[in-house]
């Protein structure tokens, strides 16, 4: 149990609909972020928030959009999507204080099909 | 350049045999910190190991074991008597600190398969 958990674990969508992906953390963390992870290729960060502000957007697209209502949650706000956007799509927390000491902890991830 | 490299995509292995997981890494930084994750199919992500810029001693923990060489700018990772519990992919991972928050720059993974 890391403490990281994400819903839902699978999601099959169409390219009109919106969806959310949520992520909670119960470590006390406010350090929470969001990756992608396309088959074959590299983990990306996309998003970033500290203390419940958005600290970057990897170059993102619009049609992905988070949102940190408090230190243990973190949404993705998914909408008119690509086939392209299917992938696995990790949550992690890491607590700041202690500075770079910390480590990131992941949930288990949401597999996203876009049809 | 912040970058770092798992040259081996896949790596298919007998149980009880070592297997070495090779990772490079570039940095412009004096400070900085090494990862290990570990992927199984589950998909989350698993913490191995930690090491910082300053620590080049060898790490071992049960069958694991990491290999810091900041000369050659690797971090290398070794399973010894691999098992068929150890099939995943592993990441290794550069963490850079700017701005009060951390970000992981992640190799693309190594595929091990062990076998019994």
């Amino acid at each position: 149990e890391t403490g990281v958990t994400q819903t839902p674990r699978h999601l099959v969508m169409g390219m009109t609909n919106k969806k959310s992906l949520k992520c909670e953390q119960h470590l006390g963390h406010n350090a929470m972020y969001w990756y992608k992870q396309s088959a074959k290729k590299p983990l990306e960060l996309m998003f970033v928030y500290s203390l419940e502000e958005r600290v970057e957007n990897n170059s993102v697209p619009s049609r992905f959009s988070p949102e940190c209502p408090n230190s243990s949650h973190l949404f993705l706000h998914l909408h008119t999507l690509q086939p392209e956007d299917s992938a696995l799509y990790l949550c992690a927390s890491q607590g700041t204080s202690g500075g770079p000491y910390n480590e990131q902890f992941f949930g288990p991830g949401t597999r996203l099909t876009v049809l | 350049a912040q970058k770092v490299t798992q040259a081996q995509t896949e790596i298919s292995v007998v149980e009880k045999e070592d297997v070495t997981l090779d990772c490079v890494y570039e940095t412009r930084d004096t400070t900085y910190y090494l990862f290990w994750y570990k992927q199984p199919p589950s998909g989350e992500l698993v913490f191995l190991i930690r090491r910082n810029s300053f620590d080049e001693q060898n790490e071992i923990s049960g069958r694991y074991s990491w290999n810091f060489q900041k000369s050659t700018s690797s971090f290398n990772f070794t399973i010894t008597a691999s098992q068929v519990v150890d099939s995943a992919v592993y990441f290794c991972a550069l963490r850079v600190y700017s701005g009060g928050y951390n970000k992981l720059i992640f190799g693309a993974g190594t595929r091990l398969a062990v076998h019994p």
